[in-house]
């Protein structure tokens, strides 16, 4: 089962514009995980926040995290054609060997040059 | 150091034919996944394994779907029949290593179309 949900499903901005994705989930989790898929690509690792961490920043890339609200939420700042993508949130919950990762539906940004 | 590999990229088979799916995770990972990637959807875990040994095959539909690691290296996934539902992206990722066990690496995927 799918316990991410991501809002909104899709999103287009103008470049130089930010990008926020929000992200649900049901359980308690261990960490929380955002990737990225390019269009008939893997998914790639943008950034993990632990259940004890409420923000943490990569580069243009601001994660927060409200385990009281079971959200989380992407940020990305002065985006680019680039970071055109699908954008999936993955959490792990406890009790699974810490590692069993449940992927929500993923958000699809497509920001225009 | 190398991706993870995968082959093929693409398969286009008709139902209740067989196909296989072959994975080569990064060198030292000792934990391996298989996805199914849906269009539209996210990835949902088919089965992990540790080494050789399953971890989590819950979501594995055991009547078509058959996996096996058997050198602790790399990994086959096979379906036999397929049916039209199997449509999908077969992707494939590892953990291990010293700096992180979290961060799972994908390879390209299969893209898999069945007629």
């Amino acid at each position: 089962s799918q316990q991410g949900e991501e809002d909104p499903q899709a999103l287009s901005i103008q470049e130089g514009e930010n990008a926020t994705m929000n992200c649900s989930y049901k359980t308690s989790i261990n960490n929380l995980q955002w990737y990225r898929q390019n269009s008939g690509r893997g998914l790639v690792h943008l950034i993990l926040i632990r259940s004890n961490e409420r923000e943490k920043h990569s580069g243009r890339l601001r994660v927060t995290l409200d385990t009281s609200k079971k959200s989380s939420s992407l940020l990305i700042t002065a985006s680019r054609a680039a970071d055109t993508a699908s954008y999936f949130c993955a959490t792990v919950p406890p009790g699974t060997g810490g590692f069993k990762t449940i992927f929500g539906a993923g958000t699809r940004l497509f920001v225009k040059a | 150091e190398a991706g993870v590999a995968q082959s093929p990229r693409y398969k286009i088979i008709e139902k209740r034919q067989s196909v296989a799916f072959w994975c080569n995770p990064i060198s030292g990972h000792a934990t391996l996944y298989w996805y199914q990637q849906i269009l539209g959807q996210g990835p949902k875990l088919l089965i992990q394994f540790q080494n050789n040994g399953v971890v989590d095959d819950s979501q594995l539909p055991k009547d078509r779907f058959s996996a096996e690691r058997l050198k602790g290296v790399d990994s086959t996934l096979k379906i036999q029949p397929a049916k039209l539902e199997d449509s999908a992206v077969y992707l494939c990722a590892s953990t291990g290593g010293d700096r992180n066990q979290e961060t799972q690496y994908f390879g390209p995927g299969t893209r898999l179309l069945v007629l």
